[in-house]
């Protein structure tokens, strides 16, 4: 079955922290990977996303990912985290022909405490 | 930066009452969707439009809902008979193309509640 798993639900931490946010997928054929950030009240937005080539994908606002295929897995990073990355955290997936519907994760709550 | 728009943000209704979900997709994107989520749960898809036809859904989308684009620029997402388990946060995307380089553009979002 098509799935992706977020294993935090909720992390909290302190300003300057590192963040590692996990995301394995379950997807039979070659994929797409996304990171969407969803501010309190705003619209999911894309903070990077992985369709090929280096497996390391920079995004916006310092976040890091790194696609490792072996392991199924796209993990974000950020080495020093702000009070505003307070967000919660989406990992989806799409497959690259014949469905191109995103499959989302639970998603992950992130407080950052100034 | 162009973006996805939704109305209302946030529609409370009846259980049995009709409700119309409305989106305002990026103006040159070919590709529509509607996800949604179900308070604490993941978000989930139900559709995907193109050349006003449905090109997937998902088993949630039964036949008490539907799709139109009723002109050049809104995507509704109809509800014929809500029911309390359709209470949801109702998410519109849009993109130009499908798969490849193309990723989907979300909007803010409708907060369905029905009581």
């Amino acid at each position: 079955a098509q799935s992706v798993s977020q294993h935090n639900h909720h992390v909290i931490l302190s300003e300057a922290a590192s963040l590692e946010l996990g995301c394995n997928y379950s997807y039979g054929g070659t994929v797409n990977l996304f990171w969407y950030v969803q501010y309190p009240g705003q619209h999911l937005q894309l903070l990077l996303k992985y369709f090929s080539g280096d497996p390391l994908v920079k995004g916006i606002k310092g976040f890091e990912a790194e696609f490792i295929k072996s392991k199924f897995s796209f993990n974000l990073r950020k080495p020093s985290v702000q009070w505003s990355d307070t967000a919660e955290y989406f990992c989806a997936v799409r497959g690259t022909s014949g469905t191109y519907k995103y499959i989302f994760g639970t998603g992950t709550r992130l407080k950052v405490l100034a | 930066e162009p973006e996805v728009t939704q109305t209302p943000s946030h529609q409370v209704t009846q259980m049995g009452q009709e409700v119309i979900l409305r989106c305002v997709p990026i103006s040159n994107h070919l590709y529509f969707y509607w996800y949604r989520q179900i308070l604490g749960q993941k978000v989930e898809f139900l559709v995907s439009f193109y050349n006003n036809e449905i090109s997937e859904k998902s088993e949630i989308f039964d036949d008490q809902f539907s799709v139109e684009r009723p002109d050049g620029s809104n995507f509704t997402l109809k509800i014929r008979s809500t029911k309390l388990e359709d209470s949801a946060m109702y998410f519109c995307a849009s993109s130009w193309g499908t798969g490849g380089a193309y990723e989907q553009y979300f909007g803010p979002g409708t907060r369905l509640t029905v009581t």
